[in-house]
């Protein structure tokens, strides 16, 4: 079964553009979650989607947003990118119905933002 | 505010010795726990999963949990240099709608030869 794929694997972007990523979850999973990881925060959640809708968020700006579509992939944009949004951003998936709550994550997307 | 608090390292053992992982949260309706390793570069790969009081073992890996001192540690016996990695302790609350992860910050291990 293949995994979590995400794409792009690196983006360079400068600020003020906005920046979509992608996500394609496991095949059965119908959770979607995203996640931030940068040295000085560690890795901090972003949003869960379930069936096409946002089920849990966390405590980031609005310029984060998201979306899941009806095969269970999922975008997430950053509008309007600040110099602290270089990271790498990280999608998980679960929800095999034996498990249902363990995640399995995705390579990542590698922004930098000059 | 839910956190979860692991020790930076780095912890540094000889080949072949015991490497213990250890970890506290603060939400006490945490429900699931986790191990993931992450190598430098790479993404998180889960070592471990764990529900219950007690002991959970998987090959070189033994979880423990203790609820009532809210408190997760990960074993690993044998340690090679190829576990050398940062180890991610992670706490999931997921009554209702709330099902992400809260991460520590992890713990660096280098695994000597």
């Amino acid at each position: 079964k293949a995994g979590v794929t995400q794409t792009p694997r690196y983006l360079i972007k400068t600020r003020g553009q906005q920046v979509t990523l992608s996500c394609s979850p496991i095949s059965g999973h119908r959770s979607v979650s995203w996640y931030q990881q940068t040295p000085g925060q560690g890795l901090q959640f972003l949003f869960e989607y379930f069936s096409e809708t946002q089920r849990n968020k966390g405590n980031f700006p609005g310029r984060f947003s998201g979306r899941q579509f009806s095969n269970s992939r999922s975008e997430m944009n950053v509008s309007t990118l600040e110099l602290g949004d270089s990271a790498l951003y990280l999608c998980a998936s679960s929800g095999t119905g034996g498990d249902p709550e363990t995640q399995y994550f995705g390579p990542g997307t590698r922004l930098l933002v000059l | 505010q839910k956190e979860v608090e692991q020790n930076s390292g780095p912890l540094s053992v000889p080949e072949g010795a015991i490497a213990s992982l250890n970890c506290t949260y603060s939400d006490r309706g945490s429900q699931s726990f986790f191990w993931y390793r992450q190598y430098s570069g790479k993404s998180p790969e889960l070592i471990m999963s764990i529900y219950s009081n007690g002991d959970k073992e998987d090959g070189r890996f033994t979880a423990q949990l203790n609820k009532a001192s809210q408190y997760v540690s990960l074993l690993i016996r044998d340690s090679q240099p190829s576990d050398s990695a940062t180890y991610l302790c992670a706490a999931q609350n997921y009554g209702g709608s709330q099902g992400n992860l809260i991460f520590g910050k992890g713990t660096k291990l280098s695994v000597k030869p």
